[in-house]
């Protein structure tokens, strides 16, 4: 499966700032994706979700862009918090499949 | 129930003994899926299971590995004969249709 071993890629950012993770997916016929959260212990939690014929979609403090012609995502997360610091992954879904393939982690340091 | 809840939370076994995991999916969801997420890394497909419809069973890492799904809801993961590698997380989600995939705690399984 998709693994960087304990090597994550890891952005610190100081509290307040705002953050930008990135991720490459590599399905071009995807056609839904979805950003989690996962903080240590605990299952992904769902953060937002943008199906392939949008190229932005925001929540509440977290904005995902879409790039179909690069097949690259991103989140953005505003003002960010302690309580944000976890490890970030993006998931991607082929048209033809229901199964989630996963990216491979960002690492998410609050610097107070 | 309101969640994907999943036991037990950790499990410790001897090398060569079966264990069986056990998820219970959000109600009404149709769909369940188990990952497999070892220390420090990506979430790895395992299995899915939609309605009636033959499992994909794409991702199971070997015959030892083999899960069923009782009257569509109730999910059990069984592994046989568990080796060292076989030390990690298991995590399983539902979703309704092909949207909402939601995570639950994960099962922590360690074999010594």
């Amino acid at each position: 499966g998709e693994s960087v071993g304990l090597h994550l890629p890891t952005l610190s950012v100081q509290e307040g700032d705002n953050s930008i993770i990135n991720c490459a997916y590599s399905n071009s016929a995807s056609d839904y994706f979805i950003w989690y959260k996962q903080e240590s212990g605990k299952g992904p939690q769902f953060i937002i979700d943008i199906r392939s014929n949008m190229d932005k979609r925001q929540g509440q403090r977290v904005t995902v862009l879409l790039n179909k012609t690069v097949k690259h995502l991103s989140l953005q997360i505003a003002a960010t918090q302690p309580g944000d610091s976890a490890v970030y992954f993006c998931a991607e879904r082929g048209d033809s499949s229901y199964k989630l393939i996963f990216g491979s982690g960002t690492r998410l340091l609050v610097r107070p | 129930g309101a969640g994907v809840s999943q036991s037990p939370s950790n499990k410790v076994t001897e090398k060569g003994k079966d264990v069986e995991l056990r998820c219970d999916p959000i109600s009404g969801h149709t769909a369940l899926y188990w990952y497999r997420q070892s220390l420090g890394q990506g979430l790895e497909f395992l299995i899915y299971f939609q309605g009636n419809s033959a499992p994909d069973k794409s991702g199971l890492p070997s015959d030892r590995f083999s899960a069923e799904r009782t009257g569509g809801s109730v999910s059990t993961l069984t592994i046989q004969r568990t080796q060292q590698e076989d030390s990690a997380v298991y995590l399983c989600a539902s979703s309704s249709f092909r949207y909402g995939y939601t995570f639950g705690s994960g099962t922590r399984l360690t074999v010594v």
